[in-house]
Order: C-alpha cells, then structure tokens, then sequence
C-alpha cells in the first residue's frame, strides 16, 4: 500500500530566511502526481504546489518550490523568504494517476519566527 | 467565488446521539470525500462519492455512513456518536478528471462528544 512520510512533525524557520519540508512516499507505480496543502490556524485547507511525476522539471509557485528525486522517492518543499502568513500545518499528498483518492503526510507544523 | 461550505463549524454531542455533519460545493464537481483530521496522524478518508447515490469506503468507514442524495450536497452521519469520534471532520469535492485536479476543502467542523 501507498504512504507518505513527513518526518518533521514541526519546524520552525526566521522571518525571510529559507526552509525545506521533507516528505518521502512509496509506491511501485509509474504514473502519480504529488500535492503539497496548506492549512493555516483555523483557516481552510489549500494547495499549495503540485508535480506530475512524469515531469523532470520541478514545479515552482512564486516562493514555493519543490525538489522532486523519482528514484529517492522523496518530494520536499521549499519556502523561500518566509513569511508571517507562511506559518501553518504543511501536508504532504499522494495521488495515483487512476485514483481519486489521495494518501495524506501527517503533516509539517511550520512556525515563523518574527 | 467558488467554496465547500459545512454546516457547523464547531458542534457538541452527547455519546449515543445520532450526529449530521453537511457539506454542500457549487463548483459541481463529481467527487466528494469526508476526512477525519487528528494530530499526528494526518487526513484519514472516511467515505467518498464519485456520484450521486454512490459511495465507497475510505480506511476509517466504521461507526460512519454518508448520504449522496443530490450532486452539490454529501452528508456524514455517526449514527451513535461516541467520544472516540471527537475529531476534526473536514470535506472536499474534486472533478472526475485525473490528473492534477486538486481538492477543495470546506472550513472543517470541530466535533465533542461528551
């Protein structure tokens, strides 16, 4: 069966500095595609980023970016220039490509300090 | 502006009751799914409906059951509350398609039971 790990239950970053959130998966498919959610203090869940695992290139929204490793299995973001807003649960998600499900990280608690 | 509404945001029960959480979408999508989020262990999937009248199983479905009765509306029902199910619940709907189609998630509803 599927699973995502995100092995930092909580991290915390300066105010414009740079930080990494790792999340490892397995799977023996080929074809998937990888989420990154956002769910900030009583607020709504949201994306953040999403990558096809067929692509090599790897996707970037403004200052989030991912580092997609196929071999590895690993899929971690990266937040540059942090920010106040930034602070929130991160989660890590798993999609096969015939599925509507997705298999969810337990998630990243991200906190910024001013 | 398109959204995922849900009925309540926080709500209190006594063991034994028979709970209804709603969650209505008007971006008509296909896919609905109900969510049980709990520190530490990420979203767990309670039930999906890829269509009206259909439903299926996630990994948590015991002590669960949903109703899909038109396109825009999925209802979770416990149908004796107990004080293991206080949790976070949070809905999503999604399109059929593959691919990156991402989810949209209403606010959550904050459930006790006593």
């Amino acid at each position: 069966a599927q699973t995502v790990t995100q092995s930092q239950p909580e991290m915390s970053v300066q105010e414009a500095e740079t930080v990494t959130l790792s999340c490892t998966y397995d799977t023996s498919e080929s074809d998937y595609y990888l989420f990154w959610y956002k769910q900030p203090p009583s607020r709504q869940m949201i994306l953040v980023i999403r990558q096809e695992a067929y692509k090599q290139q790897n996707a970037t929204e403004n200052r989030f970016s991912v580092n997609f490793q196929k071999a590895a299995k690993s899929f971690s973001l990266k937040i540059s220039d942090s920010q106040l807003g930034d602070a929130a649960m991160y989660f890590c998600a798993y999609r096969e490509d015939s599925n509507y499900q997705l298999i969810w990280g337990a998630g990243t608690k991200l906190i910024i300090k001013p | 502006d398109v959204k995922v509404t849900q009925s309540s945001r926080y709500l209190v029960k006594r063991t034994g009751e028979k709970v209804f959480l709603e969650c209505v979408q008007d971006m008509d999508h296909e896919n609905m799914f109900w969510y049980r989020q709990d520190p530490g262990l990420g979203l767990r999937l309670i039930y999906f409906s890829y269509d009206v009248k259909m439903k299926e199983k996630g990994d948590i479905p015991e002590g669960y059951s949903v109703s899909r009765e038109k396109k825009e509306r999925f209802s979770l029902i416990l149908e004796s509350a107990s004080t293991n199910q206080t949790s976070m619940y949070l809905c999503a709907s999604s399109f059929h398609t593959s691919g990156l189609t991402r989810h949209l998630f209403g606010p959550g509803t904050r459930l006790t039971v006593l």
